[in-house]
């Protein structure tokens, strides 16, 4: 099985609100990671968790706030997200840092 | 220059072609090399993984690297109707270095097979 869930599939939020998005695996990988793809562009890499920690920070704006609760969870806690905000979020999974990346199906958040 | 290129076509071809995408990498300590498949609307969908050079064949599908020259290709054999989607090459360094693990995507190929 190589399935990656996210929760949920779509999300609308105002500027002031707080949101979590949630995504989960359960092939024993260590490494997850967050991305952020907007249409006909390829997805941008947002964060990097190994072994629960966060290894890879792309210089993301303080308003995405990951969190890796355990070696199965990955969830991306939003706060006064902006307009531009809007994309789909992917979240993937692997075994380690070079191993192949497993996609989940995004969370389609639009920020009004 | 970006450090993977891909030409974003789109490229549409008749079912039955057999379709050619590629992409080139400037950076020798790229080392794996992917491509995704990705409809609208849904996440990325693994094809083929490979680190070596030379071919790949699962199915329809052959992934080719060619290391010395920094190219890698995907072809698709009898080309369907259901393989319009976007394509998606991506690369992952090696060992060491602050992008350890990150993975580099090309642009993508939009790709419409046409009955």
């Amino acid at each position: 099985d190589t399935e990656v869930t996210q929760t949920p599939k779509h999300l609308v939020m105002g500027m002031t609100n707080k949101k979590s998005l949630k995504c989960e695996q359960h092939m024993g990988h260590r490494a997850m990671y967050w991305y952020k793809q907007k249409a006909k562009k390829p997805p941008e890499l947002m964060f990097v968790y190994s072994y629960e920690k966060l290894s890879i920070n792309e210089s993301v704006p303080s308003r995405f706030s990951p969190e890796c609760p355990n070696s199965s969870l990955l969830n991306l806690h939003l706060h006064a997200l902006q307009p531009e905000d809007s994309a789909l979020y992917l979240c993937a999974s692997s075994l380690g840092l070079q191993e192949t990346q497993y996609f989940g199906p995004g969370t389609r958040l639009l920020v009004l | 220059q970006k450090e993977v290129e891909q030409d974003p076509g789109p490229l549409s071809v008749p079912e039955g072609a057999i379709v050619s995408l590629n992409c080139t990498y400037s950076n020798s300590a790229f080392q794996y090399f992917m491509w995704y498949r990705q409809y609208s609307r849904k996440g990325p969908e693994l094809l083929m993984y490979t680190y070596s050079s030379g071919n790949k064949e699962d199915g329809r599908f052959t992934a080719q690297v060619d290391k010395s020259s920094k190219y890698i290709s995907l072809f698709i054999r009898d080309s369907q109707p259901s393989d319009s989607a976007t394509y998606l090459c991506a690369i992952i360094r090696g060992a060491g270095g602050t992008s350890y693990g990150k993975l580099t995507f090309g642009q993508g190929t939009i790709l419409t097979v046409h009955p």
